[in-house]
């Protein structure tokens, strides 16, 4: 079967940075995305790896290992507005996105 | 209208009604989709549509159908609603270039669904 795995939660100090990592097994890959999601809202988009390497955008970076199944996503100087989820979603070779449950980041003062 | 936009915003519902979730997008993507989020799970494909007049099966499409009948209009329907269909929906969109780009899915504000 197709899998995501990330972890439930995490916590974090402002002004620090934190690496959230997504494991996945997926039949075929088109594609890893990172979203983003608000408690009570939806989720909007963060980033997207194709090739393996660093993708930065600002504060935020994700990092793809295609080989070993393995992404990402960093965030650097820690913000309280960053307390989220974070979602990881592969693209498979049916073109639709499988989705993990997402990580639950608290940003403490 | 900016963007994606759902109704009704939230519903509580009676076990065995019908049910229409409404989305509607002005971004002139081609691709659209319904998920469902459940606690402690991922996002769950319903039914996508990648061009106005087909649809398509996603992962959890039992009970539920859709149609396509332009590029703007997606709605979802629960024929005869039970209590596990009560989630979060959410519609997103995509442009459906399949030319090596991202074709990223843009996401509507949800639908928060109760079925008592």
């Amino acid at each position: 079967g197709q899998n995501i795995d990330q972890p439930t939660e995490m916590t974090a100090t402002e002004g620090a940075i934190v690496q959230i990592n997504c494991t996945y097994q997926t039949s075929g890959f088109n594609g890893l995305f990172w979203y983003q999601q608000h408690a009570g809202e939806a989720p909007t988009f963060l980033s997207y790896n194709v090739l393996d390497g660093l993708e930065e955008k600002g504060r935020f970076s994700s990092f793809l290992s295609r080989s070993k199944g393995y992404s990402y996503l960093l965030l650097k100087e820690l913000q309280m507005k960053d307390s989220a989820s974070y979602l990881c979603a592969v693209r498979d070779s049916n073109y639709q996105l499988i989705w993990g449950a997402g990580t639950k980041l608290i940003i403490k003062p | 209208i900016a963007g994606i936009t759902q109704a009704p915003t939230s519903q509580i519902l009676a076990a065995g009604r019908r049910m229409t979730l409404r989305c509607t997008q002005d971004m002139r993507h081609n691709a659209m989709y319904w998920y469902r989020q459940d606690l402690g799970l991922g996002l769950r494909l319903i039914h996508y549509s990648n061009t106005a007049g087909t649809t398509g099966k996603g992962e959890v499409p039992d009970g539920y159908s859709v149609s396509r009948a332009n590029t703007d209009d997606f709605p979802l329907t629960l024929a005869s609603a039970v209590p596990s269909q009560t989630s979060v929906y959410f519609c997103a969109t995509s442009s459906g270039y399949r030319d090596g780009g991202a074709d990223t899915q843009y996401f509507g504000p949800g639908t928060r669904l109760t079925v008592l």
